[in-house]
């Protein structure tokens, strides 16, 4: 079975500083993984996903993400925070083979407040 | 690309009430999946359908919920005899199968459902 966990329910930062959000995956075969962002009362959009190409994947919105396999990671930076970065954010993992192909699972979520 | 639509976007009903969601997929994307979301949670995985065929519902699917994608196109999730443990975001996403899991899916605004 695959999961995916997300270390910090909340994460709060200042207006220009570094994001990250953390996020550990358990799968028994290779992972697809993704981050999708999720402002109030809207679906999600997707910012970024690994598929085993580049260990370093760019997204949208200026974040950017590392695939570690030694620790199991992939977790979520930005340089520089901005005030409209303030949402929810899901790391997911994707299922993939037999009938259960495309399915994901998410963690539990990390919302981001950015603080003038 | 119109995006995915959901209809409506509230429902309040009252327990005991059967209740049906639509999902208007992107119209070329022949995977669509159902999760529902509860408060401070990602994401579950229901059902998915690749076009018309439902090739896999979760344990989390009662025998209460039922969905059905008739033509390949849009997807109707109906809950009967809707219970206070149902109310929660219920998300619809889309994909287009691709050669492997990295398909990405695109998510609606998503049905929020209150039962009194």
């Amino acid at each position: 079975a695959q999961s995916v966990t997300q270390l910090g329910s909340h994460v709060s930062v200042s207006e220009g500083a570094l994001v990250l959000l953390r996020c550990n995956y358990s799968s028994s075969v290779p992972p697809y993984l993704f981050w999708y962002v999720q402002y109030p009362n809207q679906g999600l959009q997707l910012l970024l996903k690994y598929t085993s190409a580049a260990t370093l994947v760019k997204g949208i919105n200026g974040f950017e993400a590392e695939f570690k396999k030694s620790e199991t990671s992939f977790h979520l930076t930005k340089p520089s925070a901005h005030m409209s970065d303030a949402a929810e954010y899901f790391c997911a993992v994707n299922h993939a083979g037999g009938t259960s192909y495309g399915k994901l699972t998410f963690g539990q979520g990390t919302i981001l407040t950015v603080h003038p | 690309d119109t995006g995915v639509s959901q209809d409506p976007r509230h429902k309040i009903t009252k327990r005991g009430q059967n209740v049906t969601f639509r999902c208007d997929p992107i119209s070329e994307h022949n995977r669509l999946y159902w999760y529902r979301q509860t408060l401070g949670q990602g994401p579950e995985f229901l059902t998915y359908f690749q076009n018309e065929a439902q090739l896999e519902k979760s344990r989390l699917l009662s025998d209460r919920f039922s969905a059905e994608r008739p033509k390949g196109s849009f997807s109707t999730l109906e809950i009967q005899r809707t219970e206070q443990g149902d109310s929660a975001m219920y998300l619809c996403a889309s994909s287009l199968e691709g050669t492997t899991s990295t398909d990405t899916q695109y998510f609606g605004p998503g049905t929020r459902l209150t039962v009194l």
